[in-house]
């Protein structure tokens, strides 16, 4: 089955600790994406790359990073400099990041602790 | 900065009856327009796209778009309380990106 996975569901930080967050599409999309998603709140975007070896900052970059090596594959690294970073972290992906319909992966739920 | 705005809810429709969800933007070059359903806890599922100005129906779901008044809607016929989630508008942004609106939730009454 095509689709998109994230890994892990859940995840705990203690305060200072940096985490990775896993994003995997076996869709052959082009684009990928990053939003964070507070209780109540609609998505915001945190980076998006439309090709490989290449990234953009979103709305709230300030306090992660992001690789994308692999046209499959776009991790999110949410850094000690993230001052409140207990949210739902949404992955997706579009087929050619110029504005087609974009999926979303099942999300990674982070809680500092 | 484009702005995506929904209806504030909660919005309640009983069961059988038409709810609609309401969505402007506020940019004009804006070209594609999506809709997606969120349950509680879990991720956004796509409903429809829309790309063109007028209706495009898919099933109990009718999109309708007027680029000149930045307005997309959303109408589900025959609600039903499997519909009861959140709803987000999302509105791409010069093709790079997409802007999403902060949500409607919707409360389908049996």
């Amino acid at each position: 089955d095509g689709g998109i996975t994230q890994s892990p569901k859940y995840l705990f930080r203690k305060e200072g600790q940096n985490v990775t967050l896993s994003c995997e599409q076996n869709l052959n999309h082009d684009a990928m994406y990053w939003y964070r998603q507070d209780p109540g709140q609609g998505l915001r975007l945190i980076y998006y790359s439309q090709i490989v070896n290449d990234f953009q900052k979103g709305d709230i970059a300030e306090g992660y990073s992001v690789s994308r090596e692999k046209k499959e594959s776009f991790p999110l690294t949410v850094t000690s400099a993230q001052k409140n970073p207990t949210a739902f972290y949404l992955c997706a992906s579009t087929l050619t990041g110029t504005g087609d319909e974009q999926f979303f992966g099942p999300g990674t739920r982070l809680t500092v602790l | 900065q484009k702005e995506v705005e929904q209806n504030s809810g909660p919005l309640s429709v009983p069961e059988g009856a038409i709810a609609s969800l309401n969505c402007t933007y506020s940019d004009r070059v804006s070209q594609s327009f999506f809709w997606y359903r969120q349950y509680s806890g879990k991720s956004p599922e796509l409903i429809m796209s829309i790309y063109s100005n007028g209706d495009k129906e898919d099933g109990r779901f009718t999109a309708q778009l007027n680029k000149a008044s930045q307005y997309v809607s959303l109408l589900i016929r025959d609600s039903q309380p499997s519909d009861s989630a959140t709803y987000l508008c999302a509105v791409d942004n010069y093709g790079q990106n997409f802007v999403f609106g902060p949500g409607t939730r919707l409360s389908v009454l049996p």
